[in-house]
C-alpha cells in the first residue's frame, strides 16, 4: 500500500515569496491533516479536513496560510507571504477517518530567507 | 487534552530492551495513550495504543499503570534503527464528542539514542 505522498521535499525561498505543498493521501483516507514542525519541536496541528470539509484550523495563521482539498483527495497549503518565522517541516498525515490512527508523509522542508 | 511529561533524552544498548517512561497524571477516562516515533528527516511513524488494558504489538509493548497516570513503551530487542524521538501523546476519543475530533497534540518527546 502506497503512503502518503508529499512534494517537493525541500523549497527554498525568500521572505514575502508565495509557496505551496501538496499532498496526496493513502487511497481512501477521508481525513487529512497538515501539521508544521519547526526545528526542536514536535508537529504542531494546522489543519484538519473531513473529505473536502474543514474540521479544525484553528491553529491556522489564516491571514498568510490557505489549504484546500477541493475533490477530498489531494490536498494543497499555501502560504503568502513567506515570513522567516515559517522556516520548518510541512508534514501531511492522513486516516481512515476523525480518530483513526494518522499516516504521516516524509514531509517539506522549506526555508525562508 | 492531558499534557504528557517524558525525559528529553534516553540511552540504551543495542539488543536490550528500551523501556520508555510517560506521565499523564490528568488523564480523563475518554483519552488514550498513543505513542509515534519519528527517524531523523522522516515523518512520525505510528508504534501503538492503548486506553486501560496493556497492548502488544509487533513493534513493541505499551503497559499502562492500574491508574493510569502514567505509561511505559517497550521496545523489547532494540536495534541501531530504534534511534528516533519518541512521543507520547494523549488523545480523546473523537466519538467521546466535544470539539477535540481526537486531534494528536505532539510535546517534546524523548530523544532515544541506541549504542552498538
Amino acid at each position: 500500500e502506497a503512503g502518503v505522498a508529499q512534494s517537493p521535499r525541500y523549497k527554498i525561498i525568500e521572505k514575502r515569496q508565495s509557496v505551496a505543498f501538496w499532498c496526496n493521501p493513502i487511497s481512501g483516507h477521508a481525513t487529512l491533516y497538515w501539521y508544521q514542525q519547526i526545528l526542536g519541536q514536535g508537529p504542531k496541528l494546522l489543519i484538519q479536513f473531513q473529505n473536502n470539509g474543514v474540521v479544525d484550523d484553528s491553529q491556522l495563521p489564516k491571514d498568510r496560510f490557505s489549504a484546500e482539498r477541493l475533490k477530498g483527495v489531494d490536498s494543497t497549503l499555501k502560504i503568502q507571504p513567506a515570513k522567516l518565522e515559517d522556516s520548518a517541516v510541512y508534514l501531511c498525515a492522513s486516516s481512515l477517518g476523525q480518530g483513526k490512527t494518522q499516516y504521516f508523509g516524509p514531509g517539506t522542508r522549506l526555508l525562508v530567507l | 487534552d492531558a499534557k504528557t511529561t517524558q525525559p528529553p533524552s534516553m540511552d540504551c544498548a543495542e539488543g536490550r530492551a528500551a523501556n520508555l517512561p510517560c506521565n499523564h497524571s490528568t488523564i480523563s477516562g475518554n483519552e488514550y495513550v498513543y505513542w509515534y516515533r519519528q527517524i531523523h528527516s522522516q515523518g512520525p511513524q505510528y508504534i501503538i495504543h492503548g486506553l486501560k488494558n496493556n497492548e502488544t504489538n509487533e513493534m513493541a509493548s505499551l503497559i499502562i499503570t492500574e491508574d493510569r497516570k502514567s505509561s511505559t513503551l517497550i521496545l523489547p530487542h532494540a536495534t541501531l534503527r530504534d534511534t528516533a524521538v519518541y512521543y507520547c501523546i494523549v488523545r480523546v476519543d473523537p466519538r467521546a464528542g466535544g470539539t477535540s475530533y481526537g486531534k494528536l497534540t505532539f510535546g517534546q518527546g524523548t530523544i532515544l539514542t541506541v549504542h552498538p
